[in-house]
């Protein structure tokens, strides 16, 4: 594998479940983020993660969870969410520390909430 | 980080070069001026990145004018695998120890035959 991978690739789940998405960088980097993209609006960022360290979280509800149990490895545990949190979650990830901020994304988790 | 005016969306004939532009009239010194692209349903994919001289890779070029106020993506030869929104991004690192990327809408780029 190379890359940003990210697992599943489509979900559906419905209010009252309790899901993970998974997000795995094979570069060897040391910053990982997710976005939110909701149709026909802007990726939006949830959190990032630098040094395995939460360095944002962006007023992100708390039915939102992130877990970064190491540099390659990043989670969004999600519970009891509502039907506006269907979007498209891209997990990326990038090499921090040299100035600028080429950031490699995933494909993304295709989440409905029904 | 400084905002970023796209147009919200473009034509190309296939293999006539695109050129897209964007506006950083707010770009400060040292923020750099990013590209990417997002084809449909897909990942942004990076394409290139610079600071004040004119950059070229396997991709693209991006000309960035003196003052720094504003840019240019060049795809070259524009395929049809081109068609995608493109995203002009401004950003810095300031006294973060990670990449603060804002997206805005971007500008449609559809490549024709």
């Amino acid at each position: 594998e190379t890359g940003v991978t990210q697992t599943p690739r489509h979900l559906v789940m419905g209010m009252t479940n309790k899901k993970s998405l998974k997000c795995e960088q094979h570069l060897g980097h040391n910053a990982m983020y997710w976005y939110k993209q909701s149709a026909k609006k802007p990726l939006e960022l949830m959190f990032v993660y630098s040094l395995e360290e939460r360095v944002e979280n962006n007023s992100v509800p708390s039915r939102f969870s992130p877990e970064c149990p190491n540099s390659s490895h990043l989670f969004l545990h999600l519970h009891t969410l509502q039907p506006e949190d269907s979007a498209l979650y891209l997990c990326a990830s990038s090499q921090e520390g040299r100035g600028s901020h080429e950031q490699y994304f995933g494909p993304g988790t295709r989440l409905t909430v029904t | 980080d400084a905002k970023t005016t796209q147009p919200p969306s473009m034509d190309c004939a296939e293999g006539r070069a695109a050129n897209l532009p964007c506006n950083h009239s707010t770009i400060s010194g040292n923020e750099y001026v990013y590209w990417y692209r997002q084809i449909h349903s897909q990942g942004p994919q990076y394409i290139i990145h610079g600071l004040k001289n004119n950059e070229t890779n396997e991709m693209a070029s991006l000309i960035i004018t003196e003052d720094r106020k504003s840019s240019t993506l060049i795809l070259p030869h524009a395929t049809l695998r081109d068609t995608a929104v493109y995203y002009c991004i401004v950003g810095s690192a300031g006294g973060t120890s990670y990449g603060k990327l804002t997206f805005g809408q971007g500008t449609i780029l559809t490549v024709h035959p």
